[in-house]
């Protein structure tokens, strides 16, 4: 199976930058994404790393280390419409497994 | 353009009721399909996923099933439901071509 770990909470100001972490451990490790889920909502795809190195995606970049078993989600020029929950999720094999996720709140 | 419906929206049953959630694919073939549960405040938890018609692999043992009738649907099942089964329930696909995972748009389940 695999182990997914991220923090649980993190603050923000408006028009700030804030790095959301997350460790893995998997076997058969085939990509790293991240979600992004508002309360009550689907999720919905925000980013996809399966080669080292960083992908930026207007005010979004995902970082991947895979032999750290690391990524992070940068998010910067924070708006308030950014305060939802942004998950990490592993592939391995056909399979999507997800972190608890991390709730950001953005505060004006 | 390839979407994903699944329905219903929000669904109230009570307990030892039977319950049927479907999930339907448009717009491409063949792809793999999953169904999540999100408890309240929790992460989302595979629970079945397909890579083809009739083909279904379970992640955890628990009061429900899945089928896929079909190339682009799946169902979601159970023949009693328990007060535990109350969530949010995610219907997912992909394609080897689309790596990304496209979510519908859910079920919430509450179980009285």
């Amino acid at each position: 199976g695999q182990n997914i770990d991220q923090p649980t909470e993190m603050t923000a100001t408006e028009g700030a930058i804030v790095q959301i972490n997350c460790t893995y451990q998997t076997s058969g490790f085939n990509g790293l994404f991240w979600y992004q889920q508002h309360a009550g909502e689907a999720p919905t795809f925000l980013s996809y790393n399966v080669l080292d190195g960083l992908e930026e995606k207007g005010r979004f970049s995902s970082f991947l280390s895979r032999s750290k078993g690391y990524s992070y989600l940068l998010l910067k020029e924070l708006q308030m419409k950014d305060s939802a929950s942004y998950l990490c999720a592993v592939r391995a094999f056909y399979k999507l497994s997800f972190g608890a996720g991390t709730t950001v709140t953005v505060r004006a | 353009s390839q979407t994903i419906h699944q329905w219903p929206a929000t669904l109230v049953q009570p307990v030892g009721s039977p319950l049927s959630l479907e999930c339907t694919v448009e717009g491409t073939s063949n792809p793999n399909l999953y169904w999540y549960r999100q408890a309240a405040g929790r992460g989302l938890q595979l629970l079945f996923y397909s890579v083809g018609i009739g083909q279904i692999s379970s992640e955890v043992p628990q009061n429900l099933s899945a089928s896929r009738p079909q190339d682009r649907q799946f169902i979601l099942s159970s023949k009693k439901l328990l007060l535990s089964d109350s969530g949010f329930y995610l219907c997912a696909w992909n394609t080897e071509r689309q790596g990304s995972y496209t979510f519908g748009s859910g079920t919430r389940l509450t179980v009285v």
